[in-house]
């Protein structure tokens, strides 16, 4: 079974912290992505990956950075964390184009 | 720019009962894809359809079955004789306009099957 797995289900972090949030897939996949999903708005872009070493803004960069030195490995830094960033963060995979996404279970994270 | 609209916030049905999940979608493109997902309690969201804008056929798979209407833009999911295991989040996306790698999601419906 294809597999995409974030490291920490649950965090908790201080505000100004800065914060990795981990991603692997073990499906060879050219492309990686973060999103954060909130009560009422959805799943947003945040940054997208689609090869090594190459990343892309999505429709809300802000606060966020993205580092992928490895095919498999796709991280989110958040440099300082703030309250604002309290989230579920969903990280994806797809083989390429308008392929379907493959997901992992999320990491709720809250910054106090 | 996309956008994905899927007004039904809560839907509750009891089981055996058939449901529609409602996705109205705005786009300039003339060729898109859109997608239905579902997420359940444990939180992984699981891909259930895939339809390019060329194909307006319905679909049928077990229970579930959609309509794509390019008229309306609309691309509603129905789900036929529900069952508690349908009690999940449904999200409708699109294809981004700026790559079909990346996909707009609509805010989701919550579907509640009680026994």
């Amino acid at each position: 079974d294809v597999k995409v797995t974030q490291s920490s289900r649950y965090l908790v972090k201080r505000t100004g912290e800065k914060v990795f949030l981990e991603c692997v897939q073990d499906m060879d996949h050219e492309n990686m992505f973060w999103y954060r999903q909130d009560p009422g708005l959805g799943l947003r872009l945040i940054y997208f990956s689609y090869d090594v070493k190459m990343k892309e803004k999505g429709d809300i960069p802000e606060g966020y950075s993205v580092s992928r030195e490895k095919k498999e490995r796709f991280s989110l830094i958040l440099e300082s964390a703030s309250t604002n960033q309290t989230s579920m963060y969903l990280c994806a995979s797809s083989l390429d184009g308008y392929e379907k996404l493959f997901f992992g279970s999320g990491t709720q994270l809250s910054v106090l | 720019a996309q956008k994905v609209t899927q007004a039904q916030t809560e839907i509750s049905v009891v089981e055996k009962e058939d449901v529609t999940l409602d996705c109205v979608y705005e786009t300039r493109d003339t060729t898109y894809y859109l997608f239905w997902y579902k997420q359940p309690p444990s939180g992984e969201l699981v891909f259930l359809i895939r339809r390019n804008s060329f194909d307006e056929q319905n679909e049928i798979s077990g229970r579930y079955s959609w309509n794509f209407q390019k008229s309306t833009s609309s691309f509603n999911f129905t789900i036929t004789a529900s069952q508690v295991v349908d009690s999940a989040v449904y999200f409708c996306a699109l294809t981004h306009n700026t790559g079909f790698q990346k996909l707009v999601f609509g805010t989701g419906t919550r579907l509640l099957v009680s026994p």
